[in-house]
């Protein structure tokens, strides 16, 4: 079945710094990608959806300036979180559309990136 | 925001019992779908129903959908330990790609 890879699955990260997440869909073309927020114990937030070849669209609320969104190709999309602070220290995960009959979708999830900011 | 509430918030059961949740939604929805979630983890997407559908199973999984109270129910069969996660269930409404998550429950299956 469809696979999306996320990397790195963890990462540790000093105050004011920047730090990129990688979503890769390795055996199908992933036109869209979206990007989600989970806070411990909480459900899943959209932040943003990626386009290939388009600008990302970014839900209320998301600075856009400080999680930047790139999808490079039909295959990779990157989350860059810059000058990460405290408040940014979550749990990343990317997911992109797989169909699941006519008119619906289902989604393959990445298996996540625990950021902490220290 | 949030789409939906489920319940319980979490469900505590022994190997062989079986665990139902539930989930409630606001808006019209195309689809409607259920994911797993181990601590830490991704999800992965475990089943879909329509809108058009009132019942759909996939092994020891059913769901039901009811439109009309705006609500569905995740039951699992004979749980065993590995069914221990968090499960979520997501709406596809309107616009398309936007899955609106509810809140989760956490079950824990004992051996």
């Amino acid at each position: 079945g469809a696979v999306v890879s996320q990397h790195p699955s963890r990462v540790i990260c000093k105050s004011g710094t920047s730090v990129k997440i990688e979503c890769r869909s390795l055996d199908f073309q992933a036109t869209t990608m979206f990007w989600y927020r989970q806070f411990p114990k909480q459900s899943l937030m959209l932040m943003a959806t990626s386009n290939e070849g388009s600008k990302a669209t970014y839900e209320q609320g998301v600075e856009k300036d400080k999680f930047l969104i790139n999808h490079a190709s039909l295959t990779l999309s990157t989350l860059t979180v810059t000058s990460a602070h405290p408040e940014d220290s979550s749990f990343y995960i990317c997911s992109a559309p797989s169909r699941q009959g006519a008119g619906n979708y289902g989604y393959t999830f990445g298996s996540g990136t625990r950021l902490t900011v220290v | 925001s949030q789409q939906g509430e489920e319940d319980p918030q979490a469900l505590s059961i022994q190997e062989g019992e079986n665990a139902t949740m539930n989930c409630s939604y606001k808006t019209s929805i195309n689809n409607l779908q259920w994911y797993r979630q181990n601590s830490g983890r991704g999800l992965v997407h475990l089943i879909l129903i329509r809108s058009n559908e009132r019942e759909k199973h996939s092994g020891r999984l059913r769901v039901t959908l009811d439109t009309s109270k705006k609500s569905s129910s995740l039951l699992i069969t004979a749980s065993r330990a590995a069914d221990t996660a968090s499960y979520f269930c997501a709406t596809d409404g309107v616009s398309w790609g936007k899955l609106q998550f509810g809140a989760g429950t956490q079950v824990v299956v004992t051996p």
